[in-house]
């Protein structure tokens, strides 16, 4: 079955990047787009960017393309996304989810970004 | 940006009871709509995709219709373990999510 292996919390200082992984088994990594949402309390979901894992296309939400890389590692099925420079703002929950034309059909179970210094 | 209008904010129901959640988009996304579940600490389930598509895996008591601007979520029989927030969610362009209906029992 399709799963996603998030990390359950990162702890980040302000200013240091970080970099969230998104182990997937189940199915083959590079037939589907890889997604990122983030959930914010009292902001809703937000899409962040997706990631093609067969050439590494991406296509990301204005609102982070100066905050977020995304990345994928063919060898390992998994999927990256580096957040540069956090601020409180960023202190999150991070989700990858993958799918088929933005349906998000499996989740991660989600990555806890606290931005603390 | 396509922006997704959910109502209401909480819906209480008693088990048994027929439920239905809306979702209107600020124009017209045809059927480009899909609907998820998230219980407390839980992540996102797809429950219903392209308006009306059953999920496997999902109960039967949940469903969806709708096209155009006006979506809905039906559930015919709810039961304790729905108890959770419901979402929707268009892929008609760059993804956009409603701001959920929390479902108390």
């Amino acid at each position: 079955q399709v799963q996603l292996q998030q990390p359950g919390a990162e702890l980040v200082k302000p200013g240091a990047s970080v970099k969230l992984s998104c182990k997937a088994s189940g199915y083959t990594f590079t037939r589907y787009w890889m997604y990122w949402v983030k959930l914010r309390p009292g902001q809703g979901f937000e899409w962040i960017g997706e990631i093609n894992p067969s050439n590494g296309g991406t296509n990301y939400n204005e609102k982070f393309k100066r905050k977020v890389t995304l990345t994928v590692d063919k060898s390992s099925t998994t999927a990256y996304m580096q957040l540069s420079s956090p601020t409180s703002e960023d202190s999150a929950v991070y989700y990858c989810t993958v799918g088929v034309r933005r349906c998000f059909a499996y989740w991660g179970q989600g990555t806890l970004v606290t931005v603390s210094a | 940006d396509i922006s997704l209008t959910q109502s209401p904010v909480i819906l209480s129901v008693s088990p048994g009871e027929r439920v239905s959640f809306s979702c209107r988009a600020s124009q017209s996304i045809g059927t480009n709509i899909h609907w998820f579940q998230q219980r407390t600490n839980g992540s996102p389930r797809l429950l219903i995709k392209y308006a009306s598509e059953s999920i496997s895996g999902i109960p039967s008591r949940f469903s969806g219709s709708g096209s155009g601007t006006d979506f809905t979520l039906s559930i015919n029989s709810v039961e304790s373990e729905d108890i959770a927030d419901y979402y929707c969610q268009q892929s008609n362009s760059w993804p956009t999510f409603g701001s959920g209906t929390k479902l108390e029992i």
